[in-house]
C-alpha cells in the first residue's frame, strides 16, 4: 500500500471555525490530489497539486485553499466551516497525471 | 447530464454469479480507472485501461473507445467482492480525473 496518511480522520467542528485537514505521504509523489465524497455526487475534486507551492482548482474549489510548502505535505483549509462542507474528504497522489492515483483512508468532517 | 454514468447503480447478486459492472462516458478521454471502495470507505486502484482488456484474478475490464464504454466483470463472485465500484475517466488534455457516482454490489453468500 501507499504510504499515506491523512489527519485528523475524524472531526466535528462549528460553523464558521478554522478547519485544516492534513495529507501526508512518504512515495514523494509529485502530484496530490483532495477530493471531497458526498452521497449521490460520488468523488469531486477539490483542489490538487503538481509540486511544492503549485496548485490549481478543481470543481469544488469554492470555501477551500490548499498549501505545499513540502512535497510530502498537502493541507487542505476550510477559512470557515459550512455545514454544507460535511463531507468526507480523502487525499490522492500520484506519480504523474497519467499515472493510478492512490487513495488515503479518509477524514470524515461534520459541521455542526 | 454527468460526464461519467454507471450501470446499475446497486446489484445484489448470490455468491458465483458473474458479474459485471457498466460505465458509459460522453467526452474523449485518455484513460478509464476502476477502483474498489470497501465498506470501511477506503478506496483502491483495481485497473487503468486506455484500449483493449485487463484481467488481475478474477476481476476483468474492458474499454472500447469506440463507443465510449467500460465494463469491469467480476468471475466465481464472493461476498468480499461487495464493495462499490467506481468508475473514472480523464478527459483528454486535462490532469483530472471525473467520476461516477458508483455501483454499490453486494453478494450473498
Amino acid at each position: 500500500d501507499a504510504g499515506i496518511t491523512q489527519s485528523p480522520r475524524h472531526k466535528v467542528t462549528e460553523t464558521g471555525t478554522p478547519v485544516t485537514l492534513r495529507c501526508h505521504q512518504t512515495e514523494n509523489h509529485r502530484y496530490m490530489y483532495w477530493y471531497r465524497q458526498d452521497p449521490g455526487h460520488g468523488l469531486r475534486l477539490i483542489h490538487y497539486s503538481y509540486g511544492v507551492k503549485d496548485t490549481d482548482k478543481g470543481e469544488v474549489s469554492d470555501g477551500y485553499s490548499v498549501s505545499r510548502s513540502k512535497t510530502e505535505d498537502f493541507l487542505l483549509t476550510l477559512e470557515s466551516a459550512t455545514s454544507s462542507q460535511t463531507s468526507v474528504y480523502f487525499c490522492a497522489i500520484s506519480e504523474s497525471d497519467r499515472e493510478t492515483q492512490y487513495f488515503g483512508p479518509g477524514t470524515r468532517l461534520l459541521v455542526l | 447530464k454527468n460526464e461519467v454514468e454507471q450501470s446499475p447503480q446497486n446489484l445484489t447478486a448470490q455468491e458465483g454469479e458473474f458479474i459485471t459492472i457498466n460505465c458509459s462516458y460522453s467526452v474523449g478521454i485518455s484513460a478509464l480507472h476502476w477502483l474498489q471502495q470497501h465498506p470501511g470507505g477506503g478506496i483502491v486502484s483495481l485497473f487503468m485501461l486506455s484500449s483493449g482488456k485487463k484481467k488481475h484474478g478474477r476481476l476483468i475490464a474492458t474499454i472500447n473507445i469506440q463507443e465510449k464504454h467500460s465494463s469491469l466483470h467480476i468471475t466465481a463472485s464472493h461476498p468480499r467482492d461487495s464493495a462499490v465500484y467506481i468508475c473514472a475517466v480523464r478527459i483528454m488534455g486535462a490532469q483530472k480525473l471525473v467520476f461516477g457516482q458508483g455501483t454499490r454490489l453486494t453478494i450473498n453468500p
